[in-house]
């Protein structure tokens, strides 16, 4: 059984740069599935970040396109998320995820979330 | 800045069904297939339906999907206490090449 784990800091400086990376268990992060990033805000509802492909092909939500970097590491079977020039509005719990290529699937495999704060 | 609407909350006593739509357009639920999900605050969230209406092992067939054009829903029929949750539609937009999730909705059981 796939599993997933989130790590980083949890709390980031305004202007700095947020950096998570999931560790992927059970299963190898070469396989036919896209690895994604999903967040959500206090009291709002989930937002898709992006998404990995294990040939580091990417997509971006068009709104973070400009700040996001998905990055995968397959010797390690991990992939990282970083986001540049966060403001409160980046705090959040960020989900790592996995969804088979085949998009209909949906996404069946996510992490327990972290909580990230942006805060001086 | 979600491009799915859903109603915010939805109600009904123990037992009884609710139904929560999700509203798209031709570039999202219109072009490709729509997921549901339920979220505990704090946990993961879990997958319920994918393919528009097809259950992972484990789902209760108390949940059930459908889609029209660039709608969907989901049904939930013999209401539980352990179904309190958010639930969120979700799907693949194809003109922003960018995945998507609805608005939300909070399930109350009365």
């Amino acid at each position: 059984q796939v599993q997933l784990q989130e790590s980083g800091p949890g709390l980031v400086k305004p202007s700095g740069t947020l950096s998570l990376t999931c560790a992927v268990s059970g299963g190898s992060i070469s396989g036919t599935y896209w690895w994604s990033w999903v967040r959500q805000p206090p009291g709002k509802g989930l937002e898709w970040i992006g998404e990995i492909y294990h040939n580091g092909r990417t997509n971006y939500n068009p709104s973070l396109k400009s700040r996001v970097t998905i990055s995968v590491d397959k010797s390690q079977n991990q992939f990282s998320l970083k986001l540049n020039s966060v403001t409160a509005a980046d705090t959040a719990v960020y989900y790592c995820a996995r969804s088979p290529v085949l998009r209909s699937y949906g996404t069946d495999v996510w992490g327990q979330g972290t909580t990230v704060t942006v805060s001086s | 800045q979600s491009v799915l609407t859903q109603p915010p909350s939805v109600s009904a006593a123990p037992g009884q069904k609710v139904t929560i739509s999700c509203s798209g357009s031709s570039s999202n639920i219109g072009d490709n297939y729509v997921s549901w999900y339920q979220h505990l605050p704090g946990t993961a969230p879990k997958l319920l339906i994918h393919e528009n209406k097809k259950r992972p092992s484990g789902i209760p067939d108390r949940f059930s999907g459908s889609k029209s054009g660039t709608s969907a829903t989901l049904g939930i029929t013999g209401l539980q206490t352990g179904d309190e949750a958010d639930y969120y539609c979700g799907t693949w937009d194809t003109s922003l090449s960018a995945g998507v999730f609805g608005t939300g909705t909070k399930v109350t059981v009365l």
